[in-house]
């Protein structure tokens, strides 16, 4: 199975900075990545898909980079409302087993 | 606009089925592949399988023995079935509208409110 790891797993954070996640697949997955965003008591919401798209409707600020084994997802000036969870998501392995990083936490400091 | 509902009971007694199903309104359910997704409380996402209209299937090999996903079209709804439940199964299961690019590169754009079910006696 393709493991993914992020980080950091917390991240504390002032409105107006530029934040950078990481995630690190275990193996090269291509550009097959996409990024989450999910805030308490919500289902999560696709940001970010094929390591650098960006999904309709999602503000400019947030985008993804990477390839390989290695991607980022960067908010370039945080805003109140993206405190939340942000989880990447693999879809390279064959037979599909669709796996989550374990999540980064976005904090307000 | 189209939007999901997930339905079920939200206690299961251990080594009973888990049986839950999604609405699909404001489209057709042959137009994508859905998914099943799941998440324990406090902890992360976890993908079950997904179901293309026609029937086919492919689901997480670590709860095949486990799971069934169906879909019936004539309700626009699909379902999931999990057998023999313990409390590891405690979590808000979701359904997912399941979109692919270039690739393909599967991802989930469109999810359901979630539903909590709980294993326990």
């Amino acid at each position: 199975d393709i493991q993914m790891t992020q980080s950091p797993s917390s991240l504390s954070a002032s409105v107006g900075d530029r934040v950078t996640i990481t995630c690190r697949a275990s193996q090269s997955i291509s550009s097959y990545l996409n990024w989450y965003q999910q805030k308490p008591g919500k289902a999560p919401k696709l940001l970010i898909y094929a390591a650098s798209s960006l999904q309709s409707g999602v503000p400019s600020r947030f985008s993804g980079s990477g390839s390989g084994t290695d991607f980022t997802l960067t908010i370039s000036s945080l805003q109140p409302e993206d405190f939340a969870t942000y989880y990447c998501q693999q879809s390279y392995s064959s037979p599909p087993m669709y796996t989550f990083g374990q999540g980064t936490k976005l904090e307000i400091k | 606009q189209v939007q999901l509902q997930e339905s079920g009971p939200g206690l299961v007694k251990p080594s009973e089925t888990l049986s839950l199903t999604c609405s699909v309104s404001g489209g057709s359910i042959r137009s994508y592949y859905w998914s099943w997704i799941r998440q324990p409380p406090g902890k992360g996402l976890e993908w079950i399988g997904y179901i293309y209209y026609s029937g086919s299937t492919n689901y997480n090999p670590s709860l095949k023995s486990r799971v069934t996903i169906s879909v019936d079209t004539s309700k626009n709804q699909l379902s999931l079935r999990l057998s023999s439940v313990t409390a590891a199964d405690t979590a808000v299961y979701y359904c997912a509208q399941a979109t692919y690019s270039y690739g393909p590169n599967w991802y989930f754009d469109l999810w359901g409110r979630g539903t909590l079910v709980t294993v326990s006696s």
